[in-house]
């Protein structure tokens, strides 16, 4: 699994509020990545980072931001969160071998 | 931009079959191609990376070949078991950029009957 944990691993919570998700790795792994998976839409990249304090968007950026100031979190922040944001979200890393392995998923559900 | 398609959606099949799953892409110049099985309520798992130079990677009963040139990938699972049940998804990472996003298709969930 990589030493890949996410957390909270679920959270139901209500329209306009702020939301943090958590994703840490315990091997020093240089990249870090966001994707959301829905249905009809598969995995999109939200948010990935290539270093402590060096991000940049995916795909699907809009109303989320990130913050990694440490190399082994990586953090992904709903400043308000709506119910299209409704998600289960997915944390990865990037081998050295160019192999990414992914987190256990936090199922996020917005009311 | 890159799209990539995984033909049939659902497969059901016997136990002790022969099968391969399908993936195409539309952009040929990949840098490397993976395929993940996801169970139910679960993360992904890796199963086959396949660099953009190579033509197959095996681990035990799976076998994954790419033809580049065609936009195909092919995941052979040999004898079947009810434990291969899930979905499996295929993705690509683009050869422009270091991004090292992947871009996924929809999935083949396969079922494998008893």
């Amino acid at each position: 699994d990589a030493g890949i944990t996410q957390s909270p691993r679920h959270k139901v919570t209500e329209t306009g509020t702020p939301v943090t998700l958590r994703c840490h790795q315990t091997e020093n792994h240089r990249y870090m990545y966001w994707y959301r998976q829905d249905p009809g839409h598969g995995l999109r990249l939200i948010h990935y980072s290539y270093g402590v304090k060096d991000t940049d968007k995916g795909e699907v950026s809009d109303g989320y931001s990130v913050s990694r100031s440490k190399t082994e979190d990586f953090l992904l922040t709903l400043e308000s969160a709506t119910s299209s944001q409704t998600s289960v979200y997915f944390c990865a890393i990037r081998d050295r071998g160019e192999e990414q392995f992914f987190g256990p998923g936090t199922r996020l559900t917005v009311l | 931009k890159q799209e990539v398609t995984q033909i049939p959606a659902a497969l059901s099949v016997p136990e002790g079959e022969n099968l391969v799953l399908n993936c195409s892409f539309t952009d040929s110049a990949i840098y490397n191609l993976q395929w993940f099985r996801q169970d139910p309520g679960k993360g992904l798992t890796s199963l086959l990376l396949i660099q953009s130079s190579q033509r197959e990677q095996t681990s035990g009963r799976l076998n994954a070949s790419l033809d580049k040139s065609s936009g195909r990938s092919t995941l052979y699972i040999a004898a079947s078991q009810p434990g291969d049940s899930a979905t499996y998804l295929c993705a690509v990472r683009n050869g422009s950029g270091n991004t090292g996003k992947l871009i996924f298709g929809q999935g083949t969930t396969l079922q494998v009957k008893p």
